[in-house]
């Protein structure tokens, strides 16, 4: 069973960059794609970007200009940055799995508990 | 940028029938679209109820079903259940590898 843990600082000041790493157990990022969701609290949720396990990416418009997704195959991780926080992303982050064929990706199978990132100084 | 629109709130009797929908700030939803339906209830990660439009993920009731309805994606629950009481979140693929949640809908079962 795929199994999902998102880990990093709950706490991030104000203009700094929120860091956060999804470790992957019971199966191989190889072969998929991996994505970061967050949810403000009491409001919906928000997909952030993917990242495909050989490296290519792709993001939210709306957050294109602050948000770098990565990955460690060797490390069986991925990881999220996203620079100039303000209190707007105090969230729960979520990571999670793309169910995907051949030629589409459909929906995420597999998601996180998620991790709750304050930002305030 | 399009916003993907669902309904803030619905209520259903136990035992109904109640269609949540998903539909485009400007155009109409289809297939190609890829819609996709999350539950989610308070404190637990949302899980899939429906995907490619009406494919049941893994171990859903038959009692969710999902549709294409005029312009709109829909989501189907026949037989509510007071368990049914919860968030749900549709997904829309706008194409060139970006997705799109809607702003959910919270459905109380009375």
């Amino acid at each position: 069973q795929v199994q999902l843990q998102e880990s990093g600082p709950g706490l991030v000041k104000p203009s700094e960059t929120l860091s956060l790493t999804c470790t992957v157990s019971g199966g191989s990022i190889s072969g998929y794609y991996w994505s970061w969701i967050r949810q403000p609290p009491g409001k919906g949720l928000e997909w952030i970007g993917y990242i495909y396990y050989s490296g290519s990416t792709n993001y939210s418009p709306s957050l294109k200009s602050r948000v770098t997704i990565s990955v460690d195959t060797s490390k069986n991780q991925f990881s999220l940055k996203l620079s100039s926080v303000t209190a707007a992303d105090t969230a729960v982050y979520y990571c999670a799995r793309y169910y995907c064929t051949t030629t589409t990706c459909f929906h995420l199978d597999y998601w996180g508990q998620g991790t709750l990132v304050t930002v305030s100084s | 940028q399009t916003v993907v629109t669902q309904e803030p709130s619905f209520s259903v009797s136990p035992g109904g029938t109640v269609t949540l929908t998903c539909g485009l700030s400007s155009g109409s939803v289809s297939i190609s679209y890829y819609p996709s339906w999350y539950q989610q209830t308070p404190g637990q990660a949302p899980r899939t109820l429906i995907y490619n439009t009406n494919t049941r993920s893994s171990g859903v009731p038959d009692r969710f079903s999902g549709s294409i309805l005029g312009n709109k994606a829909a989501l189907t629950i026949t037989g509510a259940q007071a368990d049914d009481e919860s968030d749900y979140y549709c997904v829309l693929y706008m194409g060139s590898g970006i997705w799109v949640f809607g702003g959910g809908t919270k459905l109380t079962v009375l």
